[in-house]
């Protein structure tokens, strides 16, 4: 079960700034452990793309960003492309279950 | 190059059971924790478990604890997925990936392979 929250759909027109949220709870983001984002392009594997809350994997681009604060996590998305048309996913750990969480999903839309 | 791919994948009837093989290359694979991680037709990314380098844990999700096994051969490079009492909930493509992190609780996962299909249908 998902105890990661996301919207579960944003939307920006091409150059502009979309952020996706990720709520979690004293369990997971709150209990200080990291949050990683993944991108799935449609029929392919998922993408790590932010690691240990802010860190970029090579080859990543900079328009990629992410930070946490509280029981909380954020993806940003600067200069939106049409290639950023995906879906994203954030991952983290949970105490309380012992075992690794991942978010509900949000479907990146470029207009 | 790190290279994951997945095998095992069938259709099978509920009840049944099912060993998933991920043969790792590129990377020494002894080193790193390995997980895996389903998906549903249609749904999102469900964390299902994962082993540590050494063979330790495992954990599990609750969904799948007690009926499924992880276990890894370091000397072959290859990650199983034992899958006992197939439930038509378990109907998911199944990823394996190479877990990134220094401790347990901070695991990220980096490279994944393309997935083998498992469906749970009578």
């Amino acid at each position: 079960q998902s105890v990661l929250t996301q919207p579960p759909s944003v939307s920006g027109a091409p150059g502009q700034r979309v952020t996706i949220s990720c709520t979690g709870s004293a369990s997971t983001i709150g209990a200080g452990h990291d949050v990683h984002w993944y991108r799935q392009l449609p029929g392919v594997a998922p993408k790590l793309i932010i690691y240990g809350s802010t860190n970029r994997p090579s080859g990543v681009p900079d328009r990629f960003s992410g930070s946490k604060s509280d029981t909380s996590a954020s993806l940003a998305i600067t200069g939106l492309q049409a290639e950023d048309e995906a879906d994203y996913y954030c991952q983290s750990y949970d105490s309380g279950l012992r075992g690794y969480v991942f978010g509900t999903g949000t479907k990146v839309t470029v207009l | 190059e790190v290279q994951l791919l997945e095998s095992g994948g069938d259709l099978l009837q509920p009840g049944g059971s099912l060993r998933l093989s991920c043969a790792a290359s590129g990377f020494p694979f002894s080193d790193f924790a390995m997980t895996w991680v389903r998906q549903a037709p249609g749904k999102g990314l469900e964390w299902v478990s994962l082993i540590t380098r050494s063979g330790g844990g495992p954990y599990y999700a609750d969904s799948v604890k007690g009926r499924f096994t992880i276990s890894r051969d370091n000397s072959k490079n290859t990650l199983y997925l034992q899958m006992n009492s197939l439930k038509p909930e378990d109907t998911a493509l199944y990823y394996c990936a190479k877990g990134k992190g220094m401790l347990v609780e901070n695991y990220c996962f980096d490279y994944w392979g393309p997935g083998t299909l498992v469906t749970v249908s009578s």
